[in-house]
């Protein structure tokens, strides 16, 4: 069974300033996909980024970069120049071809 | 494209009645949905599997008589939650897999948020 990590409950950043939201996973497959995925209030799923786990290359969506290491089965997200509107809660999740598995989360605060 | 709903949005039942909470894809065909289930500032938690025209596959611990899933067609999918109580409270959400689709590919519904008094 794979599990994902987030051990963060909690991170503030503030606008405009960078912030990094950690992930691990335990996994056995080797073919396998990592998200990190948004739930503002409205509690709408939103993906923010995808990582194929047989891509060597980050992947990055405008402000949003990860930094995936798969020996170490850490992925982590990186959010540059953050705004209001990132305030939400962020989940890492594990695909290996079936649903998604999920962490508990990481609530992001930003601050003016 | 790829949009998801769900309906209704909010439902408020009395203790031992049964609602049907339905999640529809609107511009594709959905081989595959998912249900999930979220408590109060906790993850999403996965509750059954549902292929169109099979049976649904239910993850451990949850109850298979109390959570009916029904895949009738490629655009609809329906959880019934019988006999409500208000353990049972809580937001569920659905997501679909489009025919032909990646495996990794699915899109979610926004949540419908159940109150059992």
């Amino acid at each position: 069974a794979q599990t994902v990590t987030q051990s963060q409950p909690e991170m503030s950043v503030q606008e405009a300033e960078t912030v990094t939201l950690s992930c691990t996973y335990d996994t056995s497959e080797s073919d396998y996909y990592l998200f990190w995925y948004k739930q503002p209030p409205s509690r709408q799923m939103i993906l923010v980024i995808r990582q194929e786990a047989y891509k060597q290359q980050n992947a990055t969506e405008n402000r949003f970069s990860v930094n995936f290491q798969k020996a170490a089965k850490s992925f982590s997200l990186k959010i540059s120049d953050s705004q209001l509107g990132d305030a939400a809660m962020y989940f890492c999740a594990f695909n290996s071809g079936y649903a998604l598995n999920f962490g508990k989360g990481t609530s992001l605060l930003v601050t003016p | 494209g790829a949009v998801v709903s769900q309906h209704p949005s909010w439902v408020i039942c009395k203790s031992g009645t049964s609602v049907k909470i339905e999640c529809r894809s609107l511009d594709f065909q959905a081989t595959t949905m998912f249900w999930y289930r979220q408590f109060p500032k906790q993850s999403l938690m996965l509750m059954a599997t549902s292929n169109e025209g099979s049976k649904a596959t239910y993850e451990q611990g949850v109850e298979k008589d109390k959570f009916l899933i029904n895949h009738a067609s490629l655009t609809l999918s329906t959880l019934t939650v019988t006999s409500a109580h208000p353990e049972d409270s809580s937001f569920y959400i659905c997501s679909a897999r489009p025919k032909l689709a990646a495996l990794y590919e699915q899109y979610f519904g926004p949540g419908t948020r159940l109150t059992v008094t």
